[in-house]
Protein backbone atom coordinates (compact mmCIF):
# COMPACT_ATOMS: atom_id res chain seq x y z
CA UNK A 1 0.00 0.00 0.00
CA UNK A 2 1.37 3.06 -0.59
CA UNK A 3 1.72 5.59 1.89
CA UNK A 4 2.14 9.71 2.62
CA UNK A 5 3.06 10.18 6.39
CA UNK A 6 2.24 13.96 7.64
CA UNK A 7 3.84 13.63 10.94
CA UNK A 8 1.53 15.41 12.89
CA UNK A 9 -2.39 15.84 12.51
CA UNK A 10 -2.73 18.35 14.98
CA UNK A 11 -0.67 21.43 16.34
CA UNK A 12 -1.31 24.75 17.95
CA UNK A 13 1.45 27.62 18.02
CA UNK A 14 2.09 30.50 19.08
CA UNK A 15 2.67 33.71 16.77
CA UNK A 16 6.25 33.86 15.84
CA UNK A 17 7.30 30.49 16.32
CA UNK A 18 8.99 28.66 13.62
CA UNK A 19 7.00 25.99 12.70
CA UNK A 20 8.47 22.71 10.80
CA UNK A 21 5.71 20.44 9.14
CA UNK A 22 7.32 17.16 7.92
CA UNK A 23 6.30 14.80 4.96
CA UNK A 24 7.44 10.96 4.10
CA UNK A 25 6.54 8.96 1.34
CA UNK A 26 7.40 5.31 0.47
CA UNK A 27 6.62 5.24 -3.63
CA UNK A 28 10.03 6.21 -4.31
CA UNK A 29 7.97 8.86 -6.14
CA UNK A 30 10.10 12.14 -8.01
CA UNK A 31 7.65 14.64 -7.38
CA UNK A 32 6.54 16.11 -3.56
CA UNK A 33 4.13 19.10 -3.14
CA UNK A 34 2.52 21.03 -0.24
CA UNK A 35 -0.98 22.27 -0.31
CA UNK A 36 -3.27 24.54 2.37
CA UNK A 37 -6.49 23.93 2.14
CA UNK A 38 -8.87 26.45 3.22
CA UNK A 39 -13.04 26.61 3.79
CA UNK A 40 -14.30 28.00 0.36
CA UNK A 41 -10.77 28.63 -1.23
CA UNK A 42 -10.33 24.52 -1.72
CA UNK A 43 -6.29 23.24 -2.30
CA UNK A 44 -3.54 25.57 -3.17
CA UNK A 45 -0.42 24.77 -4.14
CA UNK A 46 2.56 26.28 -1.76
CA UNK A 47 5.66 24.72 -3.16
CA UNK A 48 6.47 21.44 -5.39
CA UNK A 49 9.86 19.52 -5.67
CA UNK A 50 10.77 17.16 -8.10
CA UNK A 51 14.22 16.32 -7.31
CA UNK A 52 16.12 15.81 -4.09
CA UNK A 53 17.79 19.51 -3.28
CA UNK A 54 14.45 21.18 -6.15
CA UNK A 55 12.13 23.51 -5.42
CA UNK A 56 9.78 25.72 -6.81
CA UNK A 57 7.21 28.22 -5.82
CA UNK A 58 3.72 27.64 -6.11
CA UNK A 59 0.72 29.63 -5.97
CA UNK A 60 1.10 31.33 -2.60
CA UNK A 61 5.01 30.54 -1.34
CA UNK A 62 4.80 33.83 0.66
CA UNK A 63 5.71 32.97 4.61
CA UNK A 64 6.89 29.56 3.46
CA UNK A 65 9.90 27.54 2.79
CA UNK A 66 10.70 23.81 2.40
CA UNK A 67 13.31 21.24 2.28
CA UNK A 68 14.17 18.62 0.21
CA UNK A 69 17.37 16.73 1.34
CA UNK A 70 16.52 12.99 0.56
CA UNK A 71 14.06 11.89 -2.18
CA UNK A 72 11.48 10.45 0.39
CA UNK A 73 10.93 13.33 3.02
CA UNK A 74 10.00 17.37 2.14
CA UNK A 75 9.61 19.29 4.51
CA UNK A 76 7.18 22.58 4.87
CA UNK A 77 8.73 25.40 7.07
CA UNK A 78 7.03 28.51 8.48
CA UNK A 79 9.70 30.44 9.80
CA UNK A 80 7.45 32.88 11.62
CA UNK A 81 4.39 31.63 11.73
CA UNK A 82 1.11 34.12 12.03
CA UNK A 83 -2.35 33.78 12.79
CA UNK A 84 -3.50 34.05 8.81
CA UNK A 85 -1.31 30.52 8.30
CA UNK A 86 -4.07 28.36 10.58
CA UNK A 87 -5.38 26.09 8.19
CA UNK A 88 -5.49 22.47 7.12
CA UNK A 89 -1.78 21.15 5.40
CA UNK A 90 -1.36 18.42 2.92
CA UNK A 91 1.64 17.01 1.51
CA UNK A 92 1.28 15.15 -1.91
CA UNK A 93 3.69 12.72 -3.98
CA UNK A 94 3.08 11.79 -7.72
CA UNK A 95 5.78 10.10 -10.17
CA UNK A 96 7.65 12.13 -12.65
CA UNK A 97 7.99 11.53 -16.63
CA UNK A 98 6.18 12.08 -19.55
CA UNK A 99 3.71 9.07 -18.59
CA UNK A 100 2.59 10.29 -15.57
CA UNK A 101 -0.88 9.78 -15.06
CA UNK A 102 -1.23 12.29 -12.69
CA UNK A 103 -2.60 10.59 -9.86
CA UNK A 104 -1.30 12.36 -6.45
CA UNK A 105 -0.98 10.31 -3.15
CA UNK A 106 -1.84 12.28 -0.11
CA UNK A 107 -1.21 12.65 3.02
CA UNK A 108 -4.00 12.74 6.32
CA UNK A 109 -2.91 16.49 6.74
CA UNK A 110 -1.59 18.84 9.67
CA UNK A 111 -4.26 21.22 10.70
CA UNK A 112 -2.24 23.61 12.49
CA UNK A 113 -3.59 26.46 14.63
CA UNK A 114 -1.39 29.73 15.43
CA UNK A 115 -2.66 31.77 18.11
CA UNK B 1 -4.34 31.47 -16.69
CA UNK B 2 -5.15 27.35 -16.06
CA UNK B 3 -8.56 27.07 -14.07
CA UNK B 4 -11.41 24.80 -12.87
CA UNK B 5 -14.69 25.42 -11.41
CA UNK B 6 -17.16 23.03 -9.52
CA UNK B 7 -20.54 23.58 -9.20
CA UNK B 8 -23.07 23.28 -7.13
CA UNK B 9 -20.75 24.05 -4.11
CA UNK B 10 -22.75 22.19 -1.48
CA UNK B 11 -25.42 19.69 -2.00
CA UNK B 12 -27.87 17.64 0.46
CA UNK B 13 -29.58 14.91 -0.97
CA UNK B 14 -31.21 11.87 0.67
CA UNK B 15 -30.06 8.37 1.16
CA UNK B 16 -30.71 6.18 -2.12
CA UNK B 17 -31.34 9.28 -4.64
CA UNK B 18 -29.15 9.99 -7.29
CA UNK B 19 -26.85 12.77 -7.95
CA UNK B 20 -24.53 14.64 -10.43
CA UNK B 21 -21.87 16.95 -9.36
CA UNK B 22 -20.48 19.27 -12.58
CA UNK B 23 -16.60 20.86 -13.48
CA UNK B 24 -15.64 22.80 -16.28
CA UNK B 25 -11.91 23.51 -16.89
CA UNK B 26 -9.97 25.79 -19.15
CA UNK B 27 -6.70 24.12 -18.86
CA UNK B 28 -4.97 23.62 -22.22
CA UNK B 29 -3.67 21.28 -23.75
CA UNK B 30 -5.32 19.01 -21.79
CA UNK B 31 -3.45 15.38 -20.41
CA UNK B 32 -6.09 14.04 -17.69
CA UNK B 33 -8.83 14.91 -15.59
CA UNK B 34 -9.42 13.22 -12.02
CA UNK B 35 -12.20 12.88 -9.26
CA UNK B 36 -11.22 12.95 -5.56
CA UNK B 37 -13.19 12.05 -2.89
CA UNK B 38 -11.68 13.75 0.54
CA UNK B 39 -13.56 12.49 3.74
CA UNK B 40 -13.60 15.12 6.24
CA UNK B 41 -10.44 15.13 8.47
CA UNK B 42 -8.53 13.16 5.60
CA UNK B 43 -6.25 13.70 2.07
CA UNK B 44 -7.83 13.05 -1.10
CA UNK B 45 -7.93 9.90 -2.75
CA UNK B 46 -8.10 9.42 -6.12
CA UNK B 47 -11.88 8.10 -7.58
CA UNK B 48 -11.45 8.09 -11.21
CA UNK B 49 -9.11 9.24 -14.26
CA UNK B 50 -10.26 10.51 -17.59
CA UNK B 51 -7.88 10.95 -20.67
CA UNK B 52 -8.51 12.61 -23.87
CA UNK B 53 -10.19 9.54 -25.58
CA UNK B 54 -12.56 8.62 -22.70
CA UNK B 55 -16.04 9.85 -22.44
CA UNK B 56 -17.59 7.83 -19.47
CA UNK B 57 -15.49 6.09 -16.65
CA UNK B 58 -17.23 3.66 -13.44
CA UNK B 59 -15.73 3.15 -10.19
CA UNK B 60 -18.43 0.80 -8.49
CA UNK B 61 -21.48 3.37 -7.83
CA UNK B 62 -19.51 6.54 -9.02
CA UNK B 63 -19.57 7.42 -13.01
CA UNK B 64 -17.41 10.04 -14.50
CA UNK B 65 -17.91 11.76 -18.02
CA UNK B 66 -15.87 13.75 -19.93
CA UNK B 67 -16.46 16.00 -22.83
CA UNK B 68 -13.03 17.40 -24.09
CA UNK B 69 -14.63 19.38 -26.66
CA UNK B 70 -16.45 21.28 -24.10
CA UNK B 71 -14.21 20.97 -21.32
CA UNK B 72 -16.87 19.42 -19.27
CA UNK B 73 -16.81 16.67 -17.09
CA UNK B 74 -19.64 15.05 -14.18
CA UNK B 75 -19.93 13.02 -12.02
CA UNK B 76 -22.99 10.83 -11.51
CA UNK B 77 -23.26 8.85 -7.67
CA UNK B 78 -25.81 6.15 -7.76
CA UNK B 79 -28.13 5.09 -5.19
CA UNK B 80 -26.10 7.11 -2.72
CA UNK B 81 -24.70 6.24 1.31
CA UNK B 82 -24.17 7.94 3.99
CA UNK B 83 -20.53 7.02 3.46
CA UNK B 84 -20.77 9.23 0.33
CA UNK B 85 -21.10 12.28 2.58
CA UNK B 86 -17.85 13.49 1.72
CA UNK B 87 -16.50 16.64 -0.81
CA UNK B 88 -15.35 15.77 -4.26
CA UNK B 89 -12.54 17.72 -6.07
CA UNK B 90 -12.44 17.99 -9.76
CA UNK B 91 -8.06 18.12 -10.93
CA UNK B 92 -7.09 18.91 -13.96
CA UNK B 93 -3.95 17.98 -15.64
CA UNK B 94 -2.56 19.77 -18.35
CA UNK B 95 0.65 19.05 -20.47
CA UNK B 96 3.98 20.43 -19.66
CA UNK B 97 6.01 22.47 -21.64
CA UNK B 98 9.01 21.60 -19.97
CA UNK B 99 9.49 19.87 -16.24
CA UNK B 100 6.52 17.77 -14.63
CA UNK B 101 2.73 17.98 -14.54
CA UNK B 102 1.46 20.20 -12.02
CA UNK B 103 -2.44 19.65 -11.75
CA UNK B 104 -5.19 22.65 -11.35
CA UNK B 105 -7.84 21.99 -8.69
CA UNK B 106 -11.24 22.85 -8.49
CA UNK B 107 -12.61 23.81 -5.34
CA UNK B 108 -14.88 21.04 -4.64
CA UNK B 109 -18.41 20.20 -4.06
CA UNK B 110 -19.61 19.51 -0.79
CA UNK B 111 -22.03 16.34 -0.69
CA UNK B 112 -24.18 15.63 2.37
CA UNK B 113 -25.88 12.17 2.57
CA UNK B 114 -28.86 12.29 4.82
CA UNK B 115 -30.59 9.15 6.40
Amino acid sequence: DVKVTQSSRYLVKRTGEKVFLECVQDMDHENMFWYRQDPGLGLRLIYFSYDVKMKEKGDIPEGYSVSREKKERFSLILESASTNQTSMYLCASSEAGTANTGELFFGEGSRLTVL
Amino acid sequence: KNQVEQSPQSLIILEGKNCTLQCNYTVSPFSNLRWYKQDTGRGPVSLTIMTFSENTKSNGRYTATLDADTKQSSLHITASQLSDSASYICVVTGVPSGGSYIPTFGRGTSLIVHP
